[in-house]
């Protein structure tokens, strides 16, 4: 299995501009998880998909971002417009089942730098 | 409002010897905690976990320990190689079941051969 695939793995924009990442899931994994890693806060969760569903968007920090997953194979997590504090290492995840913990498995993430 | 924290960003140990890595946390909901290891342009891999029902668990070169009155966790690794050189989070959920881990920023091991 080729385990949990992200793109790009670095992505550079200019202030305002539109971002998405990509991610596509383990086969088989029936739950997505979109997470931003930042010096001052660490891993942070932003959003949980279930069965391609969103569950708990509790994380994501403003109406900038937003997030979709339109089949079991694919998921996008979008910023517009962009700004230099959105500059972060965005992580995917994915789980073969509901609860996660040790079953979690993640991708090599997108480094965003937003100039 | 950092519910676990890591307050060693990072640590520098010689390979052979024990490495240390310590974890606290606030919230007293939390009854499952794990370590995940991150290899620089990788994403995290779990290593151990442990439940709050124990106050051990080992795994080969890695063992756990956890102090609920403490509400202090710590990772040791023994004996350490250059490999282990590797950024560590302390995670922590509500329920072994639960989706919702918390994490903290990391420490930074380096083993020095």
């Amino acid at each position: 299995d080729a385990g949990v695939i992200q793109s790009p793995r670095h992505e550079v924009t200019e202030m305002g501009q539109e971002v998405t990442l990509r991610c596509k899931p383990i086969s088989g994994h029936n739950s997505l998880f979109w997470y931003r890693q930042t010096m001052m806060r660490g891993l942070e969760l932003l959003i949980y998909f279930n069965n391609n569903v969103p569950i708990d968007d509790s994380g994501m920090p403003e109406d900038r971002f937003s997030a979709k997953m339109p089949n079991a194979s694919f998921s996008t997590l979008k910023i517009q417009p962009s700004e230099p504090r959105d500059s972060a290492v965005y992580f995917c995840a994915s789980s073969p089942q509901q609860g996660v913990n040790e079953k979690l498995f993640f991708g090599s993430g997108t480094q965003l730098s937003v100039l | 409002d950092q519910q676990v924290k890591q307050n060693s960003p990072s640590l520098s140990v010689q390979e052979g010897r024990i490495s240390i890595l310590n974890c606290d946390y606030t919230n007293s909901m939390f009854d499952y905690f794990l370590w995940y290891k991150k290899y620089p342009a990788e994403g995290p891999t779990f290593l151990i976990s442990i439940s709050s029902i124990k106050d051990k668990n080992e795994d080969g070169r890695f063992t756990v320990f956890l102090n609920k009155s403490a509400k202090h966790l710590s990772l040791h690794i023994v004996p350490s190689q250059p490999g282990d050189s590797a950024v560590y989070f302390c995670a922590a959920s509500v329920g072994a079941g639960s989706y919702q881990l918390t994490f903290g920023k990391g420490t930074k091991l380096s083993v020095i051969p």
